[in-house]
């Protein structure tokens, strides 16, 4: 069974940094595309970037490109999302989502993790 | 980017009618679209992609329709469990963009 396990919720203030994270199982985690998605509260989804674990090659969004960093460990099936300094805009719902095997929809989705950042 | 423009914002409907979302892109993405259907506090779902091609596991009252600019989302019998936000997501050109969402309700 295809499963995302996404990093609990998470508390900061502005400014701090922070890394969250979406374990693979289930498939051959090294073959497929992981995105990351966010959701902001009562909004709509925005696509952020996606990373081939396999080897790391990561494509942004412009909107989001500088703003957050999107690595993997392929030894441990992990992707990772990460900010250097958080801002109270950065609050929402992060999902980490499995592209297709041939196309750029999403067919496998974490739980979600929601990130809170207020002074 | 690709726009994508869904209608209408918020349906209201009963039981067992047909229900119709349309999604509107900005500039042509050939059958480059799915749907995802998101419940309150949960993950969105992938009912629908190349437009038309129905997920495994995902009820036959969902299909899809259309190419190029316009594509519709039909449930032919809207069921209690089917409340929830639907959302388009062109994959045609990076960076893919997703409609604002559709929240059906029953009446």
């Amino acid at each position: 069974e295809v499963q995302l396990v996404q990093s609990g919720a998470e508390v900061r203030k502005p400014g701090e940094s922070l890394k969250i994270s979406c374990s693979g199982s289930g498939y051959s985690f090294t073959s497929y595309w992981i995105a990351w998605v966010r959701q902001m509260p009562g909004k709509g989804l925005e696509w952020m970037g996606v990373i081939y674990p396999g080897d790391s090659d990561t494509r942004y969004s412009p909107s989001f490109q500088g703003q957050v960093t999107i690595s993997a460990d392929k030894s441990i099936s992990t992707v990772y999302l990460q900010w250097s300094s958080l801002k109270a805009s950065d609050t929402a719902m992060y999902y980490c989502a499995r592209r297709g095997s041939s196309s750029e929809y999403f067919d496998f989705w974490g739980q979600g993790t929601l990130v809170t950042v207020s002074s | 980017d690709i726009q994508m423009t869904q209608s209408p914002s918020t349906l209201s409907a009963s039981v067992g009618d047909r229900v119709t979302i349309t999604c509107r892109a900005s500039q042509t993405i050939s059958s480059w679209l799915a749907w995802y259907q998101q419940k309150p506090g949960k993950a969105p779902r992938l009912l629908i992609y190349k437009a038309s091609s129905l997920e495994s596991g995902v009820p036959s009252r969902f299909s899809g329709s259309g190419s190029g600019t316009e594509f519709t989302l039909t449930i032919s019998s809207l069921q209690p469990d089917d409340c929830a936000t639907y959302y388009c997501q062109q994959y045609n050109s990076n960076p893919l963009t997703f409609g604002g969402g559709t929240k059906v309700e029953i009446k």
